[in-house]
């Protein structure tokens, strides 16, 4: 079974800078899917970025970006210019490619301060 | 269409009551997900709908869960005879047919068994 690890329970940043969110994950398939989830606080989960196994360069999106290390099995997430908005649970999932089912981590809390 | 649409957002409801919970995708999505997510975790799959068809349900779906997407439109999950350990967010979640598609979470129903 594939699982997902996210060791920082809680983070913490200031308006405008970098933050970076880590989440690691085992499987022994070649081909599968991974992705950020934003959950803020009574809304719903919104996807934030996503990467394709397959794919050596890193995803972004905007001030969004994963630092992708397949052999590592690792996928992290850096916010740059870090925003009040950004404040939320953030979840990292993965999908192997003949599966249906997200396997998410236990998420990491983002506080953004002024 | 305005994205995934739960009912209700909340549940408060005895032990050994049923409940039913109600999820509308995004029209044109073939795929709906039922999650679960308890407090301080991600979501844990539960089922999943391709159509009207149930493909995949999880070890975490016992005997007193079932769900059921008739005309492959909404989707319904009932719970028998609740017990304390049901209390969670009931989160659904649609997508299109291709592999690589994000999926739309609506805002969850809380369930509270008391």
């Amino acid at each position: 079974a594939q699982t997902v690890t996210q060791s920082q329970p809680e983070m913490s940043v200031q308006e405008a800078e970098t933050v970076t969110l880590s989440c690691t994950y085992d499987t022994s398939e070649s081909d599968y899917y991974l992705f950020w989830y934003k959950q803020p606080p009574s809304r719903q989960m919104i996807l934030v970025i996503r990467q394709e196994a397959y794919k050596q360069q890193n995803a972004t999106e905007n001030r969004f970006s994963v630092n992708f290390q397949k052999a590592a099995k690792s996928f992290s997430l850096k916010i740059s210019d870090s925003q009040l908005g950004d404040a939320a649970m953030y979840f990292c999932a993965y999908r192997g490619n003949s599966g249906y089912a997200l396997n998410f981590g236990k998420g990491t809390s983002l506080l953004v301060t002024p | 269409d305005t994205g995934v649409s739960q009912d209700p957002r909340h549940k408060i409801t005895k032990r050994g009551q049923n409940v039913t919970f109600r999820c509308d995708p995004i029209s044109e999505h073939n795929r709906l997900y039922w999650y679960r997510q308890t407090l301080g975790q991600g979501p844990e799959f539960l089922t999943y709908f391709q159509n009207e068809a149930q493909l995949e349900k999880s070890r975490l779906l016992s005997d007193r869960f079932s769900a059921e997407r008739p005309k492959g439109s909404f989707s319904t999950l009932e719970i028998q005879r609740t017990e304390q350990g049901d209390s969670a967010m009931y989160l659904c979640a649609s997508s299109l047919l291709s592999v690589n598609t994000e999926a739309f979470f609506g805002q969850g129903t809380r369930l509270t068994v008391v």
